[in-house]
């Protein structure tokens, strides 16, 4: 997991505070996913981004969350005015280009930042 | 869009015993089902995966089955020891929104090995 670089690994904010989570990809992937992970459930899709473009953001709460992979530097998933229900882990992972046919992404995840809001 | 169902939520075995656990899902479209490993306090793990062109594929102590025309797949882990503890994950990949393929995950079975 340690290839894909998730920062900060725990965030404490207050109701109504911003939280900014960052995530650097493995060496040579191109896409980045998003993951919630609420206490004792599974993953839940928000997002999936390439460099500049954000590709299905399906999973995303449509208010206070936007993602961003910008051509230099990580993608930061920032969510506004946080609230208690906001509390969980956030999982980025990272895969190599689709190979056409393939079908599938094998995806990369790091540790994870986890964020307790009070 | 895809559903996939993950039982049991929690499983207990002997060390040395073997453990199943079973996962479903719904988007017959879904063609790559991968299985994580998630310890406590990390990152979910990749430990095996398979594709919709082969029914079963095996590595070392873990074995993973699948079954297109049921629309279910299984984890096998023979002779488990005590670091086999975990979350195991359980995904199936399809196609969302526009054509962008994604996992959707299982709810998790928390795997006990009891020395």
């Amino acid at each position: 997991n340690a290839d894909v670089m998730q920062n900060p690994r725990h965030l404490v904010r207050r109701r109504g505070q911003e939280a900014r989570l960052r995530c650097s990809p493995m060496k040579g992937h191109s896409h980045v996913y998003w993951y919630r992970q609420l206490p004792e459930e599974g993953l839940k899709f928000m997002v999936y981004l390439q460099k500049e473009n954000i590709i299905d953001e399906s999973g995303m709460p449509k208010e206070r969350f936007s993602a961003e992979f910008p051509k230099e530097g990580p993608s930061i998933l920032r969510i506004q005015q946080v609230v208690r229900g906001d509390s969980a882990a956030y999982f980025c992972a990272s895969s190599p280009l689709e190979a056409r046919g393939s079908g599938a992404n094998v995806l990369t995840f790091g540790a994870g930042s986890r964020l307790t809001v009070l | 869009g895809e559903n996939v169902e993950q039982h049991p939520s929690t499983l207990s075995v002997q060390e040395g015993d073997s453990a199943v656990i079973k996962c479903t899902y719904s988007d017959s479209a879904s063609n790559y089902f991968p299985w994580y490993k998630q310890e406590l306090g990390k990152g979910p793990q990749l430990i095996i995966d398979i594709r919709s062109n082969v029914g079963e594929k095996k590595d070392q102590r873990i074995a993973v089955t699948l079954n297109k025309t049921a629309k279910h797949f299984s984890l096998h882990i023979t002779e488990t020891q005590p670091e086999d503890s975990a979350v195991y994950f359980c995904a199936a990949s399809s196609r969302r929104s526009g054509s962008a393929r994604q996992l959707t995950f299982g709810s998790g079975t928390q795997l006990t090995v009891l020395p």
